[in-house]
């Protein structure tokens, strides 16, 4: 079985400029999430999706922050423009359904604003 | 505020000896909780979870303690084996809220010594 697929693995760029980071979940899984995860920190959530509707965005700073989830498979998360504490890594994961605690990570995009 | 506490960074134990890493809650309302674990460069992976209704949940040389009156939990591991050097994540939900999302701590770095 594949697991989730993330792309970039790194990415740098300067603060006002704008980034995107792919995902692409486990088949059949109705559930994706991204989580950003700062250095010394957990992962924290940043939105939720159930199929192609969002179910949580309450953690995700709108003015800069934007994600999608196109068909319900694959999902973007946008950032424009970028600041310095944007730095972290951007993990995505998926779960089989919504209140499916055991998720599944990908390896993460890490963003490095300079 | 800290939902999920995870109070030492850091552990370094003798392989074949056992290593138990710490974890407490403050949200009375979390009925699951899960620990993660993470290599270098990769995602978070699922490791063994516990619901409220348990007190102890064993998976091979991986235990997990819940004390629900001290808000506290705890990962066995017997015995530690280098490989299980990583970090580990402890993380928490109330799968009874709306969407069910994890909340995770900072996580403990184990070093298992040869």
């Amino acid at each position: 079985e594949a697991g989730v697929a993330q792309s970039p693995r790194y990415k740098i760029i300067e603060k006002r400029q704008s980034v995107a980071f792919w995902c692409n979940p486990i088949s059949g899984h109705a559930t994706l999430y991204w989580y950003q995860q700062i250095l010394g920190q957990g992962p924290k959530l940043l939105i939720q999706f159930q199929n192609n509707g969002v179910v949580d965005d309450s953690q995700l700073p709108k003015d800069r922050f934007s994600a999608e989830r196109l068909k319900g498979v694959d999902s973007t998360l946008k950032i424009q423009p970028a600041k310095l504490e944007d730095s972290a890594v951007y993990l995505c994961a998926s779960s089989l359904r919504r209140n499916n605690e055991k998720l599944f990570f990908g390896s993460g995009t890490q963003l490095s604003v300079l | 505020d800290q939902q999920v506490k995870q109070n030492s960074p850091s552990l370094s134990v003798q392989e074949g000896r056992i290593s138990i890493l710490n974890c407490d809650y403050t949200n009375s309302m979390f009925d699951y909780f899960l620990w993660y674990k993470k290599y270098p460069a990769e995602g978070p992976t699922f490791l063994i979870s516990i619901s409220s209704i348990k007190d102890k949940n064993e998976d091979g040389r991986f235990t997990v303690f819940l004390n629900k009156s001290a808000k506290h939990l705890s990962l066995h591991i017997v015995p530690s084996q280098p490989g299980d050097s990583a970090v580990y994540f402890c993380a928490a939900s109330d799968s009874r809220g709306s969407q069910g999302n994890l909340i995770f701590g900072k996580g403990t770095k184990l070093s298992v010594k040869p």
